[in-house]
């Protein structure tokens, strides 16, 4: 799997969009871009995943460059409840994702 | 409620002890996984079961053992664990074995190994 590169931490106030960084410059052509996010004492939840194109959901936009190398998770509207670890992943054909160290996400009021 | 349960939320056994982990799923998937996750490390993934049938084993002790009777239900069988083993266990599933299938995570175990 290729490897993905993101700031250990970000603050954001709350209300504002958050956008959360993750550079994946090895990625290949068959390997999605995946954003999971772990609240204190919980399990991974699944947030939003793309290929190429830009992704939106209820939750979260995904925007992805043009060379697939970097990505940026978007909060429109960060919340005290959206503190979290933000983990972006690269996933190959055998969906055996590898978390690295993610972004502590910190909302402050 | 993520679809995923896992029992027991807490564990403490002591290193001769035999207990089980489970894990059940009510959203149809077909494949069933488990990671663990120690302080301050990320999370590492111990099996992968698709369609009932182990396709990953990723160097996991034997003194883990993991049992996926159907696609519903997953099973993770510790015995003579070490102190070291002390971590959150998390099971996940999706939908299929594959890069456009994300995973649905239960709570976890905590356990705890005296």
């Amino acid at each position: 799997d290729a490897k993905t590169t993101q700031p250990p931490s970000m603050d954001c106030a709350e209300g504002r969009a958050a956008n959360l960084p993750c550079n994946h410059s090895t990625i290949s052509g068959n390997e999605y871009v995946y954003w999971y996010r772990q609240i204190h004492s919980q399990g991974p939840q699944y947030i939003i995943h793309g290929l190429k194109n830009n992704e939106t959901n209820e939750m979260a936009s995904l925007i992805i460059t043009e060379d697939r190398k970097s990505s940026t998770l978007i909060l429109p509207h960060a919340t005290l409840r959206d503190t979290a670890v933000y983990y972006c992943i690269v996933n190959n054909a055998g969906n055996m994702l590898t978390f690295g160290g993610g972004t502590r996400l910190m909302v402050k009021p | 409620e993520t679809g995923v349960t896992q029992t027991p939320r807490h564990l403490v056994m002591g290193m001769t002890n035999k207990k089980s982990l489970k894990c059940e799923q009510h959203l149809g998937h077909n494949a069933m996984y488990w990671y663990k996750q120690s302080a301050k490390k990320p999370l590492e993934l111990m099996f992968v079961y698709n369609f009932k049938e182990q396709t990953e084993n990723n160097s996991v002790p034997s003194r883990f053992s993991p049992e996926c009777p159907n696609s519903s239900h997953l099973f993770l069988h510790l015995h003579t664990l070490q102190p070291e083993d002390s971590a959150l266990y998390l099971c996940a599933s999706s939908h299929r074995q594959g890069p456009n299938s994300p995973l649905h995570f239960g709570n976890g175990t905590r356990l705890t190994v005296t």
